[in-house]
């Protein structure tokens, strides 16, 4: 069974760094597409990154601020934060796939919240 | 950068109807792989989102056959043949195709 759990959430002031991990489980995860999405309070999902095949790509409301990477070695992928804003503040998904591919699974998501 | 539009964005259902839940693209979501990477997402209430449709019309793993997709081009459309309880959420509509991806704006199904 496909897991994937992230972390690394909590509360970051205006400016500051973070950086969410996901782990991922039940599937071979080295030739896996991941992505981030986001959704902030009462709002509409948001794609934010994409580490795979197709190569890294951001959202333009976080490019040069956040950075995706993964370690397949250790089956995870990770979103460093940099810069934080208010509007930043949401619940981050970690997703397998779920973007061209038949295939596709959610984390829980971990909740940022950007706050002074 | 691709808008998605949904409508209608809140849609009230009783139970055992059906409903329809239209998107449509600023841009042609035909991909030079061949395939058309619309999908369709279901959030139910305090969940995390889960894929119904994929390449505008296949449904994912696990989803019930009461949920189809139809479309192309720039016109695309979530049908559910029969709404039951456990339909009840928000149904977000998003293309694959461009970078970066991009979301409709989100359809509340609520059971009437």
């Amino acid at each position: 069974e496909v897991h994937l759990v992230e972390s690394g959430g909590g509360l970051a002031q205006p400016g500051e760094s973070r950086r969410l991990s996901c782990a991922a489980s039940g599937f071979t995860f080295t030739p896996s597409g991941m992505t981030w999405y986001r959704q902030a309070p009462g709002r509409a999902l948001e794609w934010v990154a994409y580490i795979g095949s197709s190569g890294i790509h951001y959202a333009d409301s976080v490019t040069g601020r956040f950075s995706i990477s993964r370690d397949n070695a250790k089956n995870s992928v990770y979103l460093q934060m940099s810069s934080l804003r208010a509007e930043d503040t949401a619940i981050y998904y970690c997703t397998r796939e779920c973007i061209r591919a038949s295939i596709c699974s959610w984390g829980q998501g971990t909740l940022v919240t950007v706050s002074s | 950068d691709v808008v998605m539009t949904q409508s209608p964005l809140s849609l009230p259902v009783t139970l055992g109807q059906p409903a329809s839940i239209s998107c449509r693209s600023s841009q042609g979501l035909l991909h030079i792989d061949g395939y058309t990477h619309l999908n369709w997402f279901q959030q139910r209430p305090g969940q995390s989102p889960r894929r119904l449709i994929h390449k505008a019309s296949n449904r994912d793993s696990g989803v019930p056959d009461r949920f189809s997709g139809t479309g192309s081009g720039t016109d695309f459309t979530l049908e559910i043949s029969k709404v039951e309880a456990e339909d009840v959420g928000v149904y977000y509509c998003m293309q694959g195709t461009h970078w970066p991806m991009t979301f409709g704006q989100g359809t509340r199904l609520e059971i009437k």
